[in-house]
């Protein structure tokens, strides 16, 4: 068990351009969660994927944003046309799904995002 | 409405000391799971501890127990013998089983700062 490892750490960017991040899950995960986390705030929640199918999306994910998770193994969460307000840490958690609420989220180290 | 409400902004403890972080969480499903995360400076969430709605029992991990009052709708976690390295935010979540998305629901947050 390597744990999420989420690529890369840190980003800065410009206003307007585009950016991605790549999250890797725990293998044998078939969950896939996308948090967005801001200053002094907890994780909010943007999308998930349940193997590479993405089954829910937050009002949050605007249309600048978009996320895949192809043949249901990494995922990456795309930003077009970033926005200051877009400035935040990103976060990527991984769970077996299971019956029961029990099975937590593990999460990566996430990737901060400064948009200037 | 909030479902999850941390009122503590910022906790401060004396090392070797027990503290307790206050949670209060909403929700109309009858079966839920609570969660409790600490996030140290570095960035990464780290699971400390669970509590099913149905548990006849309050949870116990090592160091960190969980004061589950059901029909307060409170959740307040305990670390008994503070140490240096406690110091970090910590989150309380929910899960409601009724949310196929099976995701968590983040409250704001305390941070708790161990005085030596």
């Amino acid at each position: 068990d390597t744990g999420v490892s989420q690529d890369p750490r840190h980003k800065i960017t410009k206003r307007g351009q585009n950016v991605t991040f790549r999250c890797d899950p725990i293998s044998e995960h078939n969950r896939l969660y996308w948090y967005r986390q801001t200053l002094g705030q907890g994780p909010e929640f943007l999308t998930y994927f349940q193997n590479e199918a993405q089954l829910e999306k937050s009002r949050l994910l605007s249309d600048r944003f978009s996320a895949e998770r192809p043949k249901g193994s990494f995922s990456t969460l795309e930003i077009q046309r970033t926005e200051q307000g877009d400035s935040a840490m990103y976060l990527c958690a991984s769970s077996i799904h299971e019956q029961g609420t029990r099975s937590p989220l593990h999460f990566g180290n996430g990737t901060r995002l400064t948009v200037t | 409405a909030q479902k999850i409400t941390q009122t503590q902004p910022g906790m401060f403890v004396q090392e070797k000391e027990a503290v307790t972080l206050d949670c209060t969480y909403d929700t109309s499903d009858p079966s839920y799971g609570l969660f409790w995360y600490k996030q140290p400076s570095s960035g990464e969430m780290i699971f400390l501890i669970y509590q099913g709605s149905y548990d006849q029992q309050n949870a116990t991990e090592g160091r960190y127990s969980l004061n589950f009052q059901k029909a307060r709708k409170s959740a307040n976690l305990v670390i008994s013998a503070s140490q240096l390295g406690d110091s970090a935010m910590y989150f309380c979540a929910m899960r409601e089983a009724m949310d196929s998305s099976y995701k968590l629901i983040f409250g704001s947050g305390t941070r708790l700062l161990v005085r030596p």
